[in-house]
């Protein structure tokens, strides 16, 4: 079956520095690849995402890879500062419809 | 935010007994999902649907079931509440696939069955 998965369930660093959340995936068939930030008692929120036939792309201090020979997928938070602490999250979706999210990882960013 | 409200925010239930969850949304998006949040596991998809009356199952959708008879809402049914099903539940609405389209979620239903 298709599954999202994280490498790391917590990370942890120091503000200013940059973060990077990987995730992996096994369905070569996904289309897109989203990464979704939860702070606490909120529902997720959209940070960035990905088309299958890219391999990077670059928003507002938020970059994100895609390796499809490796099937991974990560997010690189420049400079992070202590609003990014939240659980993140990839996500994967298909000609189908189907929205499927990986396990998250904690992001705390020490002060 | 988004027009999306999940009702209720918050609820208690017996074993046994019948739950619905409603989803709302004032965004007219054709795509809405149901997923459960549990410690260890993420956001696993429990239904979705693709438009009216259009539903689809998720990865988690044994002892679920959902309606969709109009855009705006879709609703989630407990048939019959057991204490694995204590979960909050999430729902979203998107409106179409595809690169820089992205979910939006309401906040939140926290279901306790005891």
């Amino acid at each position: 079956g298709e599954s999202v998965g994280l490498h790391l369930p917590t990370l942890s660093v120091q503000e200013g520095d940059n973060s990077i959340i990987n995730c992996a995936y096994s369905n070569s068939a996904s289309d897109y690849f989203i990464w979704y930030k939860q702070e606490s008692g909120k529902g997720p929120q959209f940070i960035i995402d990905i088309r299958s036939n890219m391999d990077k792309r670059q928003g507002q201090r938020v970059t994100v890879l895609l390796n499809k020979t490796v099937k991974h997928l990560s997010l690189q938070i420049a400079a992070t500062q202590p609003g990014d602490s939240a659980v993140y999250f990839c996500a994967e979706t298909h000609n189908t419809g189907k929205l499927i999210f990986g396990q998250g990882t904690t992001l705390q960013v020490k002060p | 935010d988004a027009g999306i409200t999940q009702s209720p925010r918050h609820k208690v239930t017996e074993t046994g007994t019948p739950v619905t969850l409603r989803c709302h949304q004032t965004e007219n998006h054709r795509y809405m999902y149901w997923y459960r949040q549990d410690p260890g596991h993420g956001l696993r998809l429990i239904h979705y649907s693709y438009g009216v009356k259009d539903t689809d199952k998720g990865e988690v959708s044994d002892g679920y079931s959902v309606s969709r008879s109009k855009t705006e809402d879709f609703l989630l049914t407990l048939e019959s509440a057991t204490s694995s099903q204590t979960s909050v539940y999430f729902c979203a609405i998107s409106e179409s696939q595809g690169q820089g389209t992205e979910a939006f979620f309401g906040q939140g239903t926290r279901l306790t069955v005891v």
